[in-house]
């Protein structure tokens, strides 16, 4: 049974960096075709896909973002780490990890709950 | 703005068939699958379709999933209550090398 589940600062001040780390079980992020999302969601508003790491570390951006996003795999921790620099009010948002598998080329089968970040001073 | 383009809002009666759209162009939909996401209230997306037209396991026959060109559509025949949710369609998209969703279809069942 594959799980994921998100943890993080609940509130950070503008401009700091934020550090999310997503726990997963139930696969390995060494498996050949198998990769790690992060989504987020604004409250109210529509999800904004932020950054993939693949199995091979093969790594996707969102353009908008891609300045702004570092995302690292731990295979050995069954970890992949997001970490996004100079937060702003607008980047407040539930922030979801999701395994993408091969098995269903390329959609994001199984969500981790999300945990909300607040940027506020 | 998003990049895939859904309507904000759909609704039906119970035992109804609803379609929910999503517009996108030639670098997303136009060449590659469309994959759609139920977000119950309060809940994380759950996958309800994937590459076009697929079910994963679990998923009522009632939900149903169709492409042609660059749009996409959901269809839920035999509407119940707990259809009730958010909608959203996603594809890659091989201009931005990276996955665009759209803007989320809020489905009210009367």
């Amino acid at each position: 049974q594959i799980t994921l589940k998100e943890s993080g600062p609940t509130l950070v001040k503008p401009t700091q960096t934020l550090t999310l780390t997503c726990t997963f079980s139930g696969f390995s992020l060494s498996t050949s075709g198998v990769g790690v999302g992060w989504i987020r969601q604004p409250p109210g508003k529509a999800l904004e896909w932020l950054s993939l790491i693949y199995w091979d570390d093969n790594k996707r951006y969102s353009p908008s973002l891609k300045s702004r996003l570092t995302i690292t795999k731990d295979t050995s921790k069954n970890q992949v780490v997001l970490t996004m620099t100079n937060m702003d009010p607008v980047d407040t948002a539930t922030y979801y990890c999701a395994h993408l598998s091969v098995s269903y080329y390329g959609a994001f089968d199984i969500w981790g709950q999300g945990t909300m970040v607040t940027v506020s001073s | 703005q998003s990049v895939l383009t859904q309507p904000p809002s759909a609704s039906g009666t119970p035992g109804q068939r609803v379609t929910i759209s999503c517009s996108g162009s030639s670098s997303n939909i136009g060449i590659n699958t469309v994959n759609w996401y139920q977000q119950l209230p309060g809940t994380a997306p759950k996958l309800l379709i994937y590459t076009n037209n697929q079910r994963p396991s679990g998923v009522p026959d009632r939900f149903s999933g169709s492409k042609s060109g660059t749009s996409a559509s959901l269809a839920i025949s035999g509407l119940q209550s707990e259809d009730e949710a958010d909608y959203y369609c996603a594809a890659w998209d091989d201009s931005l090398n990276g996955q665009v969703f759209g803007g989320g279809t809020k489905l009210t069942v009367l």
